[in-house]
């Protein structure tokens, strides 16, 4: 199953420029998650968003949530080349009497020097 | 990558081998998982423990098989019975409160798996 969809697959930005990545899920959730995933590496949590919360923020990291619109934001301030990476956000699901952390297929970014 | 360490980094089978991925972990969790992911896709559930002595079927766990002996250590053998076994697959921990996966994961560096 698939919860979370990432838009766009891929992007390409300039040093110093402002990266935003969405993600958009079917059912309820308690909370979503954003983590990045270096190529070739494990993945490293970035930030957790509760359902009652609207924003969160970590360092040049932005994270907003609309329950309305079943939908999230990533935005990345100032990105520097140690940002490329690809970024999944991660929602739970109710599945076979458990909760579960389902993943997107991610969004690929790209700093360019 | 936390403390959770996988081995081997790269792994090689011939068709027709079963192979055990290692996963271990020093951060006292009391839930572990294991992925698979394929190139250019997101993560896939393969199997999860909540609780030692205890497992559960992910998504994909045809093909698969796991224990959880030890709170530590939570081993996954890719059989034989699984026909595309190529991939890289991910192990990852988490404190398990109770409320299921919400918590956050800490995930191993991963294995990349080959079959030849």
């Amino acid at each position: 199953s698939q919860q979370g969809e990432e838009d766009p697959q891929a992007l390409s930005i300039q040093e110093g420029e402002n990266a935003t990545m969405n993600c958009s899920y079917k059912t309820s959730i308690n909370n979503l998650q954003w983590y990045r995933q270096n190529s070739g590496r494990g993945l490293v949590h970035l930030i957790l968003i509760r359902s009652n919360e609207r924003e969160k923020h970590s360092g040049r990291l932005r994270v907003t949530l609309d329950t309305s619109k079943k939908s999230s934001s990533l935005l990345i301030t100032a990105s520097r080349a140690a940002d490329t990476a690809s970024y999944f956000c991660a929602t739970d699901e109710y599945q076979k009497g458990a909760q579960k952390l389902v993943f997107g297929q991610g969004t690929r970014l790209t700093i360019n020097p | 990558d936390g403390g959770i360490t996988q081995s081997p980094k790269y792994l090689f089978r011939k068709e027709g081998q079963n192979v055990t991925l290692s996963c271990e972990q020093n951060l006292n969790h009391d839930a572990m998982y294991w992925y698979r992911q394929d190139p250019g896709q997101g993560l896939r559930l393969i199997y999860y423990s909540q609780i030692v002595n205890d497992f559960q079927k992910g998504d994909i766990a045809e093909g698969y098989s796991v224990s959880r002996e030890k709170k530590e250590s939570f081993p996954l053998t890719v059989t034989s019975a699984q026909k595309n076994p190529t991939a890289f697959y991910l192990c990852a921990s988490s404190i398990g409160t109770g409320a299921g996966f919400t918590d956050t994961q800490y995930f191993g560096p991963g294995t990349r798996l080959t079959v030849l």
